[in-house]
């Protein structure tokens, strides 16, 4: 069965400053997709950034970034120039095309 | 291009009363997906549809949940009885099957309190 993990509950940033998001993940499949998504506090889950487990080369979306790291099983999100408009739950998932799985989520708290 | 429309927003009712959501997927999608979300977790799938037919119904507790998609298009998912333990969100999402995996559109949720 696929698993995602994400260890830290709570995270917070100090504006324009940059913070890592971790998560973990467990899969037998060759093939598949990892997802960061945000939800702010009206509910609406966002996809932030995807990153295809084929290929090497980090996925990047403006200010977000990710390190995968495919042998260690671990996608972390990295936020560049936080700001107060990135205060939201943070929920990494996993699909691979039968199953779709979400971790437990960060939430991040941006400090002015 | 119009997103994911569930209705209604919120919805209160007491245990043991029936309750019924509805979800309108992004237009083309063909992949719709029910999750709840219990507070400060992630959500959890109950059920997903592919077109018109249901291919991962392994979470949904069948005693109590029902779900369809008659057209491949509009959903519904209904709880008979509603119990204390069902005071959720309940998130539809849809996504296209062009490629492996999908990236989920999702709508702003129900919030069903159960009293």
């Amino acid at each position: 069965a696929q698993t995602v993990t994400q260890s830290q509950p709570e995270m917070s940033v100090q504006e324009a400053e940059t913070v890592t998001l971790s998560c973990t993940y467990d899969t037998s499949e060759s093939d598949y997709y990892l997802f960061w998504y945000k939800q702010p506090p009206s509910r609406q889950m966002i996809l932030v950034i995807r990153q295809e487990a084929y290929k090497q080369q980090n996925a990047t979306e403006n200010r977000f970034s990710v390190n995968f790291q495919k042998a260690a099983k671990s996608f972390s999100l990295k936020i560049s120039d936080s700001q107060l408009g990135d205060a939201a739950m943070y929920f990494c998932a996993l699909g691979d095309g039968q199953n779709f799985v979400f971790g437990p989520g960060t939430r991040l708290s941006v400090l002015p | 291009e119009a997103g994911v429309v569930q209705s209604p927003r919120y919805k209160i009712i007491e245990k043991k009363q029936p309750v019924a959501f509805w979800c309108n997927p992004i237009s083309g999608h063909n992949t719709l997906y029910w999750y709840r979300q219990n507070l400060g977790q992630g959500p959890e799938l109950l059920i997903r549809y592919e077109n018109e037919e249901a291919v991962d119904d392994s979470q949904l507790p069948k005693d109590r949940f029902s779900a369809e998609r008659l057209k491949g298009v509009d959903s519904t998912l209904k709880i008979q009885p509603a119990e204390l333990g069902d005071s959720a969100v309940y998130l539809c999402a849809s996504s296209t099957n062009r490629g492996l995996v999908y990236e989920q559109y999702f709508g702003p949720g129900t919030r069903l309190t159960v009293t």
